[in-house]
Order: C-alpha cells, then sequence, then structure tokens
C-alpha cells in the first residue's frame, strides 16, 4: 500500500488476556520499527527488524513482549498477560535501509487494558 | 553514541506569534535531523529534514529549521502560529547502521497555541 497500515487502531482488553497487534509496511522497506507512546511520554522504542538480520529485541520492556517479521514485511507485536501499564499508543514505522528520508509512521493502535 | 534534547516539553504562543521549538544534538559524526509532527490521534508525520545540503531547510506547512554546526542546534521555527499548528512536535537525529534502528528521538514538544 501507499502508508504504513496499523490493525487495529483501537484495541480494548481484559487485564491478563494476551493481544496481538499488525504492521504492514510500506512495500520494499526493508526495515521495520516498533515504538510505544504512553500518556505524556516521548516515544520508547520496542524493536527494529532489518531484512533477514536478527531484529534488535533491545527495547522490549519484558519477556510477556514478542514481536516477528513474516516474509521480510508484514510483523505482528504480541503481548501476553496484559497489565494495565500496557496501555498506550503502539506505533509501527518502517524505512529504506540508508534512506536519509527518515520513517514513513502509521497511525498507532491505541491498546487499553481494564 | 548521538542523542537529542528538548528544551521544553510544553511551549504556548498566541495565534499570529513567532513559532520556536529547540533541538540541541550530540553527534560524533556529521549528523542527519529531522523534525515530526504529531497531530492528536494520528501517528508520526515527517515535517522537514537536514541531510547535510543547505543549512536552512524548509519544510510543510510554513515551517523551517537551520542547522547550525556551532551551536550543535536545528531549531524549527514558524514565523506566524495558526491554531492548526496545535500538535506535539519531536526532533530526531539518524544513527545510520546503529542499533535500535535508524533514528533517535527526543522527547517532544507539546505546542499549544492560543486564540
Amino acid at each position: 500500500g501507499a502508508g504504513v497500515s496499523q490493525s487495529p487502531s483501537n484495541k480494548v482488553t481484559e487485564k491478563g488476556k494476551d493481544v496481538e497487534l499488525r504492521c504492514d509496511p510500506i512495500s520494499g522497506h526493508t526495515a521495520l520499527y516498533w515504538y510505544r507512546q504512553s500518556l505524556g511520554q516521548g516515544l520508547e522504542f520496542l524493536i527494529y527488524f532489518q531484512g533477514n538480520s536478527a531484529p534488535d529485541k533491545s527495547g522490549l520492556p519484558s519477556d510477556r513482549f514478542s514481536a516477528e517479521r513474516t516474509g521480510g514485511s508484514v510483523s505482528t507485536l504480541t503481548i501476553q498477560r496484559t497489565q494495565q501499564e500496557d496501555s498506550a499508543v503502539y506505533l509501527c514505522a518502517s524505512s529504506l535501509v540508508g534512506d536519509n528520508y527518515g520513517y514513513t509512521f502509521g497511525s498507532g493502535t491505541r491498546l487499553t487494558v481494564v | 553514541a548521538q542523542s537529542v534534547t528538548q528544551l521544553g516539553s510544553h511551549v504556548s504562543v498566541s495565534e499570529g506569534a513567532l513559532v520556536l521549538l529547540r533541538c540541541n544534538y550530540s553527534s560524533s559524526v556529521p549528523p542527519y535531523l529531522f523534525w515530526y509532527v504529531q497531530y492528536p490521534n494520528q501517528g508520526l508525520q515527517l515535517l522537514l529534514k537536514y541531510t547535510s545540503a543547505a543549512t536552512l531547510v524548509k519544510g510543510i506547512n510554513g515551517f523551517e529549521a537551520e542547522f547550525k554546526k556551532s551551536e550543535t542546534s536545528f531549531h524549527l521555527t514558524k514565523p506566524s502560529a495558526h491554531m492548526s499548528d496545535a500538535a506535539e512536535y519531536f526532533c530526531a537525529v539518524s544513527v545510520y547502521g546503529g542499533s535500535q534502528g535508524n533514528l533517535i528521538f527526543g522527547k517532544g514538544t507539546k505546542l499549544s497555541v492560543k486564540p
């Protein structure tokens, strides 16, 4: 597609449930990033995929968080046993490696854990 | 290591007044610098970028930024604020090839515009 697509746009889940957030990057973009933006906070880096290289998972806050990227395209961020502090907007972005034009962001998924 | 500092988490201006959002960077190599804007309930949108060409960079919606190496700054300005400029603005520096991806973001500055 023309832009980065994220789904769902909004998700309300009960504490303790698992959730999956999806990101469909721009076709041909080899790099994909997940960020978390909590209320009043800046962007918190979560994970970075680059081509077939092992992802940089250094930003994942706990082992309840995981992500995969299938076929170098679509990515899924999974949060297991959700907690209320997981409530945030989860942003996905993609870019061409070596691209000086920065990232293209999706509109985000707003996750609310009740 | 590269880093970005945005001075002021919240800036308020009157409609028609000058907008100045401050960004200072730290980089051991010539940097690429970016400003992103985030409107309420939306993702981030690229406003403008500096990639070692002209030091004065013009972006969308009348914004511009000037790269000043001697001051390690890349402040964002707009001569006359409009109500529609109310948003959060993020400065970022490129760390191509580094960990955590290619961009390091500042913590953001929320701009309010008073009528």
